[in-house]
């Protein structure tokens, strides 16, 4: 089955800096990537996604990147505020096959130094 | 976007006793609902798929006969908790797709954190 690989756990960053998150999976036949912040005690909220025949989606300061050869994806916040400290997960699917199960990586815990 | 709601939203209960969970897609008709469970400073972890009007599937390592579901409508899927232990403390999480908005994004509910003491 599929395997998602989340890294760093951790990330603390100065206010106004970038945030890069990467993720990896192992399944060639995933085609669908979202990305989820949690914050806490609450359920995880999507932020954004991107399916497999695209490269890159932006979103104002949030972007996300997907390397299908290397099957990598990676999530990139600009200009980072406080309010985007919180747990962040991406996600695997495959798209089209019955439940279409979301494996999620292990989260990064990203802190925003004011 | 569409919406997902679970009650309770905590709840404390005595070992040995039972729990439901309810989690309810209130705009939109959900044929398939998933049920997470969540330990502190963990990753969400799949433990079955609600299945309206059939059995639901569980994941591996995960007892049929202690985490109940069921999906009598298109609109809620519950999960009771038998026989509650301390060690089945967590945070449980549902998630619906909306197939009238194409059927991909997962929208989560709010969560249910569950204490057994």
């Amino acid at each position: 089955g599929e395997n998602v690989e989340q890294h760093p756990s951790t990330l603390s960053v100065q206010e106004g800096d970038s945030a890069v998150i990467k993720c990896t999976y192992s399944d060639s036949a995933s085609n669908y990537f979202p990305w989820y912040k949690q914050e806490l005690g609450k359920g995880p909220q999507l932020i954004i996604d991107i399916r497999s025949n695209v490269g890159e989606k932006k979103d104002q300061r949030i972007a996300v990147t997907l390397n299908k050869t290397a099957k990598h994806f990676s999530l990139h916040i600009t200009e980072t505020q406080p309010e985007d400290s919180a747990v962040y997960f991406c996600a695997a699917s495959r798209r089209g096959q019955g439940a279409q199960k979301l494996v999620f990586g292990q989260g990064t815990r990203l802190t925003i130094n004011p | 976007g569409a919406v997902v709601s679970q009650h309770p939203s905590w709840v404390i209960c005595k070992s040995g006793t039972s729990v439901k969970i309810e989690c309810r897609s209130l705009d939109f008709q959900a044929t398939t609902m998933f049920w997470y469970r969540q330990f502190p400073k963990q990753s969400l972890m799949l433990m079955a798929t609600s299945n309206e009007g059939s059995k639901a599937t569980y994941e591996q390592g995960v007892e049929k006969d202690k985490f109940l579901i069921n999906h009598a409508s298109l609109t809620l899927s519950t999960l009771t908790v038998t026989s509650a232990h301390p060690e089945d403390s967590s945070f449980y999480i549902c998630s619906a797709r909306d197939p009238g908005a194409g059927g991909t994004e997962a929208f989560f509910g709010q969560g249910t954190r569950l204490t057994v003491v």
